[in-house]
């Protein structure tokens, strides 16, 4: 059973970083590109960056191009976001997301504020 | 970047109805489109990938039609269970971009 659990949100002030981490299981992690999906409270949903199987390409949304940092490590069947200078339209839950969408996480909540 | 217009933004439907959900891309894309439901405080489902091919284990009530620049999702038969946001996402290029999303409500 495909399964990606988030972890690392939390409440953070503005200017501030957070790294959101998902582990994944259940499939041959390397074998498919990753991607973080967000959605602000009551809002739709933003994709905000996708990296290859192999982690040697990304794409970032413009929206957190030069804030944001995908990676992720194949032997820890791991994704990671590295969030710096983060704003309160940043504001949202963030979820871990396999493909072209067909297995998310549940989520993990990111706040911005003072 | 590739825009995605989704229509209704709401729609009020009674158990069932026939709904008719629509997204126009503002350039073709292929048939690199999704279909996703859903409910609050939930992770969304995805229902149609592909544009037309049914997400296993997901109820053939659903449909999904198009490519190009228009898409239908269709809900042919509405069950208490599909009242939801549904949004797509076409995936044929970067940056994807998802609908505005299509709430429906219980009339």
């Amino acid at each position: 059973e495909v399964q990606l659990l988030e972890s690392g949100g939390g409440l953070v002030q503005p200017g501030g970083s957070l790294r959101l981490s998902c582990a994944a299981s259940g499939f041959t992690f390397s074998s498919f590109p990753m991607n973080w999906v967000r959605q602000a409270p009551g809002k739709g949903l933003e994709w905000i960056s996708s990296i290859s199987g192999s982690g040697d390409t990304s794409y970032y949304a413009g929206s957190v191009k030069g804030r944001f940092t995908i990676s992720r490590d194949n032997s820890k069947n791991t994704l990671y976001l590295q969030m710096h200078s983060l704003r309160a339209e940043d504001t949202a839950v963030y979820y871990c997301v396999r493909d072209w969408g067909a297995f998310w996480g549940q989520g993990t909540l990111v706040t911005v504020s003072s | 970047d590739i825009q995605m217009t989704q229509s209704p933004s709401s729609l009020a439907a009674s158990v069932g109805d026939r709904v008719t959900i629509t997204c126009r891309a503002s350039q073709g894309i292929r048939s690199d489109l999704g279909w996703y439901q859903q409910k609050p405080g939930k992770a969304p489902k995805r229902l149609i990938y592909g544009a037309s091919s049914l997400q296993s284990g997901v109820p053939s009530r659903f449909s999904g039609s198009g490519s190009g620049t228009e898409f239908t999702l269709t809900i042919s038969s509405l069950q208490p269970e599909d009242f939801a946001t549904y949004y797509c996402l076409q995936h044929s290029s970067y940056p994807w971009t998802f609908g505005q999303g299509t709430k429906v409500e219980i009339k």
